[in-house]
């Protein structure tokens, strides 16, 4: 069975400290990974797609990579705006069909 | 009206009503889905609708029943809830099916059932 577990469950940072979240996945060929950003009360936002190991994705202050086993979404010098739960899925199979982590959620305070 | 978007945004109803989630997506997409999300569960994917077929029904209860009229538009018809389905459904679209992951989420319909 498909499986994508992140961690940790909630990340409290100071502004301007970085770190990053991890996503770990166990599935049967994969076809893609994806990183969404959550706002409360929101709908999941798209951020990255990564394909093959080695990929690296980059937008503002977050940078996504992947390895044949993990995915890690670095968050560098973050600002109280980031805050949000980060949710991570492994598309496989055919057709369109995601697994889902059940997210980080972040907290960045001045 | 841009994205997706999703009526109502909140919804009370007890066990023996019966209500619809409508989702309208102005991207032109040729798929669309529901989802729901429960607290500290991932997303679980419901249905999922390909050019106006049904290619996904991942084992939901028949007091879920999807509807879609057109490649733009997606219901949720809603009979003889459970509290436990209390949660907030997400609708999505993509381009395809097939061969692209992006999906475009909603704001979402959180239900209470009570």
């Amino acid at each position: 069975e498909d499986q994508v577990t992140q961690s940790p469950e909630a990340l409290r940072l100071q502004e301007g400290e970085s770190s990053s979240l991890n996503c770990s996945y166990t599935v049967s060929g994969l076809r893609g990974l994806f990183w969404y950003r959550q706002d409360p009360g929101k709908g999941p936002e798209f951020l990255f797609t990564l394909y093959s190991a080695g990929e690296e994705k980059e937008k503002e202050r977050l940078k996504a990579t992947l390895t044949k086993k993990e995915s890690f979404l670095h968050i560098t010098a973050p600002k109280p705006e980031d805050s949000a739960t980060y949710l991570c899925a492994a598309r496989t199979g055919g057709g369109n069909k995601l697994t889902f982590g059940t997210g980080t959620q972040l907290k960045v305070e001045l | 009206e841009t994205g997706v978007t999703q009526t109502p945004r909140h919804l009370v109803m007890g066990m023996t009503n019966k209500k619809s989630l409508k989702c309208e997506q102005h991207l032109g997409h040729n798929a669309m889905y529901w989802y729901k999300q429960s607290a500290k569960k991932p997303l679980e994917l419901m249905f999922v609708y390909s050019l106006e077929e049904r290619v996904e029904n991942n084992s939901v209860p028949s007091r879920f029943s999807p509807e879609c009229p057109n490649s733009s538009h997606l219901f949720l018809h809603l009979h003889t809830l459970q509290p436990e389905d209390s949660a907030l459904y997400l609708c999505a679209s993509s381009q395809d099916y097939g061969n692209t992951g992006e999906l475009f989420f909603g704001e979402g319909s959180r239900l209470t059932v009570l």
